[in-house]
C-alpha cells in the first residue's frame, strides 16, 4: 500500500466519545487527504493536507479535525462521534507538487469506524 | 456543482469478453481523467490517467478514452479475466489540490 499505514484497521466506539485515526506514510509525498466510503456515496473527501500544519476542508468536514504536525503523520479526529459517522476511512497521499500537475494518489488499507 | 456518474448497477461479462465501463460528468471538462481499481476490504489503487487533450491511452488490457464533447469517458478491460473482478472508480481531476470521485462500477467477470 504505497508506504502508508493507517491504525487502526478496526474500531467500536461508543457515541459520544472522541476518536483518533492515524495515517503515517513513508513517501515523504506534500499532500495527505482523509476521505470516508459509504455506499452509495463513494469516496468523499473529509480534510486534506498540503504540508505540516497546512490543512483545508473537504466537502464532508463536519465533526472531524484533522492535525498534521509531521510531513509523515496525518491525524483524522471526531470529536465526539455519531452513528452517521459509521464508515470507512480512506487515508491517501499525492505527490503533487504546490505548482499542480497530475494528482495520482496512493491509498492505505482503510479503517473500518462502528459508532454504535 | 460537478456530478460524476457511473452505472451503479454491476457488470456482469463472461471471461474472455471485452468489459466496457463509463464515466459521466456534467460542467466543465477536468484537465486530467482517472481510473482506480478498489478490491473488497482494500484502498483504490491508481490505474491510468487520461490528458484533456488525449483521445486514448492504453496499459497493457487496459484502454481508456476521453470524449470533452460528450463529456464522457469509457475504461475497457480486454481479455477480462476472473482476477479483473472488482469495483473500478473513476476521477475528475481539475488540476486542483482535490480529486472528485464516482461512486463506482462493481465488475464480475465469470468463468
Amino acid at each position: 500500500d504505497a508506504g502508508i499505514t493507517q491504525s487502526p484497521r478496526h474500531k467500536v466506539t461508543e457515541t459520544g466519545t472522541p476518536v483518533t485515526l492515524r495515517c503515517h506514510q513513508t513517501e515523504n509525498h506534500r499532500y495527505m487527504y482523509w476521505y470516508r466510503q459509504d455506499p452509495g456515496h463513494g469516496l468523499r473527501l473529509i480534510h486534506y493536507s498540503y504540508g505540516v500544519k497546512d490543512t483545508d476542508k473537504g466537502e464532508v468536514s463536519d465533526g472531524y479535525s484533522v492535525s498534521r504536525s509531521k510531513t509523515e503523520d496525518f491525524l483524522l479526529t471526531l470529536e465526539s462521534a455519531t452513528s452517521s459517522q459509521t464508515s470507512v476511512y480512506f487515508c491517501a497521499i499525492s505527490e503533487q507538487t504546490a505548482s499542480g500537475g497530475e494528482n495520482i494518489q496512493y491509498f492505505g488499507a482503510g479503517t473500518r469506524l462502528s459508532v454504535l | 456543482s460537478q456530478k460524476i456518474e457511473q452505472n451503479s448497477e454491476a457488470l456482469n461479462i463472461q471471461e474472455g469478453k471485452t468489459a466496457t465501463l463509463t464515466c459521466n460528468y456534467t460542467n466543465y471538462s477536468p484537465a486530467y481523467l482517472q481510473w482506480y481499481r478498489q478490491d473488497p476490504g482494500r484502498g483504490p489503487v491508481f490505474l491510468l490517467l487520461i490528458r484533456e487533450n488525449e483521445k486514448e491511452k492504453r496499459k497493457e488490457r487496459l484502454k481508456v478514452t476521453f470524449d470533452t464533447t460528450l463529456k464522457q469517458s469509457l475504461f475497457h478491460i480486454t481479455a477480462s479475466q476472473p482476477a479483473d473482478s472488482a469495483t473500478y472508480l473513476c476521477a475528475l481531476d481539475y488540476n486542483t489540490d482535490k480529486l472528485i470521485f464516482g461512486t463506482g462500477t462493481r465488475l464480475q467477470v465469470f468463468p
